[in-house]
């Protein structure tokens, strides 16, 4: 059984902080790795995705992969009230569909 | 250009109800997808196309649920007949191509069914 585990939270983080949401998966084979942001009553948008060890950033997000741990995470810099949403986790090997963990809910508070 | 597109974006039912919903992927996308959201929980695959041909349908539960996909287009799900723990949003997504590391899927808006 592939599964991807997150901390359904919430996550409660002041205006203006750093966020850091977490994700470990179970299938050493997967190979892309992805954040989606869904606000609620909406479906999930992408917001990074990642394949490579290390650090990827852009803007205001960093996703980190360690494949060694099967661990992913997020980094959200100066978060803002409407960063907060419920952030999905979601694994796929090549061509097939995504593993998705049950989401962790994030609230930044004004 | 468009999104996915889906219809209807709410249903309501009954029990042992049939049900039917629709999707349009992007333009060129070969690859479609439908998950299943319940509520708190993220979105689980029911069905995977590559053009009109069934890649995973592995966790469709055949009993009640079918899906096709015509001419490697539009789709369709549909349940025959519903049970109270189908409630979920249906999400349908498509992608461009399979067979690639990075694979970015695009979703639609939903469809929210509440079976009563």
């Amino acid at each position: 059984q592939k599964e991807v585990e997150q901390n359904s939270g919430p996550l409660s983080v002041p205006e203006g902080a750093i966020a850091s949401l977490n994700c470990t998966y179970s299938d050493r084979g997967s190979q892309s790795f992805f954040w989606y942001r869904q606000y609620s009553g909406k479906s999930p948008e992408l917001i990074m995705f990642i394949y490579s060890n290390g650090d990827k950033e852009d803007g205001r997000f960093t996703a980190q992969l360690n494949k060694a741990s099967q661990y992913v995470s997020l980094l959200i810099r100066d978060s803002q009230p409407s960063d907060s949403a419920t952030y999905l986790c979601a694994v796929t090997q090549a061509g097939t569909a995504l593993i998705f963990g049950k989401g962790t809910t994030l609230s930044v508070s004004s | 250009e468009a999104g996915v597109a889906q219809s209807p974006r709410y249903k309501i039912i009954e029990k042992r109800q049939s049900v039917a919903f629709w999707c349009n992927p992007i333009s060129g996308h070969a690859t479609l997808y439908w998950y299943q959201q319940i509520l708190g929980q993220g979105p689980k695959l029911l069905i995977q196309f590559q053009n009109n041909g069934v890649v995973d349908d592995s966790q469709l539960p055949k009993d009640r649920f079918s899906a096709e996909r015509l001419k490697g287009v539009d789709s369709t799900l549909k349940i025959q007949p519903a049970k109270l723990e189908d409630s979920a949003v249906y999400l349908c997504a498509s992608s461009l191509r399979r067979g690639s590391s990075y694979n970015e899927q695009f979703f639609g808006p939903g469809t929210r069914l509440t079976v009563l």
